[in-house]
């Protein structure tokens, strides 16, 4: 039962440098999300996918691409990379939007540390 | 749009002692209402849930009651041990509003001393 795993654990970019962060899930579920923690800030959503081959906005896009070209990954990239997205970011997946079956499942999390 | 207000801690209890963290929320729709648990160095792990008013969630000792009529959802243990400390999210989800996951409270860091 490995749930949802993100690859790498933690990472050291330097400024303007590119890196693409993932997210496998083997529960067959059909949402995938990608949120970043910050101190005092709480989760705040990045992107997120409805399904296979779609993708779309969250809270706090800039800086970040995603994709999801199978239903079990979700890719988020960073392009040139900048210190305010040092962060920990997290994958989580879920089944449908249905009420008692929203639980979100969490991945262990990414540190990724921006110089 | 939706929130969640959830007390800042850090929140610092002694060992057995009772516990409770306020979680409020705003929501356009009738939403589930979510606590999440982050153990040091880990993920988000669901604590508990209720779907609908007056459903009480419980798990590992903590409970929860969805209070429609206060829009709240607050979170309670009788006698906390050590081994709950943790940052504790309060969370809602309103269905069918869009696949944009989870509102998330920032959090309530919990330490609990023996």
């Amino acid at each position: 039962n490995a749930g949802v795993t993100q690859t790498p654990k933690f990472r050291v970019l330097k400024t303007g440098q590119s890196m693409t962060l993932l997210c496998a899930q083997d529960m067959n579920h059909e949402y995938m999300y990608w949120y970043r923690q910050d101190p005092g800030m709480g989760l705040r959503l990045i992107h997120y996918s409805v399904g296979e081959g779609t993708t779309a906005k969250g809270e706090v896009p800039d800086g970040y691409n995603v994709s999801r070209l199978k239903k079990q990954n979700f890719l988020l990239g960073l392009e040139s990379a900048a210190p305010s997205q040092t962060s920990v970011y997290f994958c989580a997946s879920s089944l449908k939007g249905v009420a008692g079956l929203a639980e979100a499942f969490f991945g262990q999390g990414t540190r990724l540390t921006v110089v | 749009g939706d929130s969640v207000t959830q007390m800042e801690g850090p929140v610092t209890l002694s060992e057995e002692a009772f516990l409770t963290i306020n979680c409020t929320y705003t929501a356009t729709g009738y939403p589930s209402l979510f606590w999440y648990v982050q153990y040091p160095g880990e993920g988000l792990q669901l604590l508990l849930k209720a779907t609908k008013a007056d459903d009480k969630g419980s798990n590992k000792g903590f409970e929860a009651t969805y209070r429609k009529e206060t829009t709240s959802f607050h979170l309670e243990k009788g006698s906390v041990q050590v081994s709950d400390s943790a940052v504790y999210f309060c969370a809602l989800r309103v269905p069918g509003g869009g696949a944009d996951g989870l509102t998330f409270g920032k959090g309530t860091h919990l330490i609990i001393q023996p």
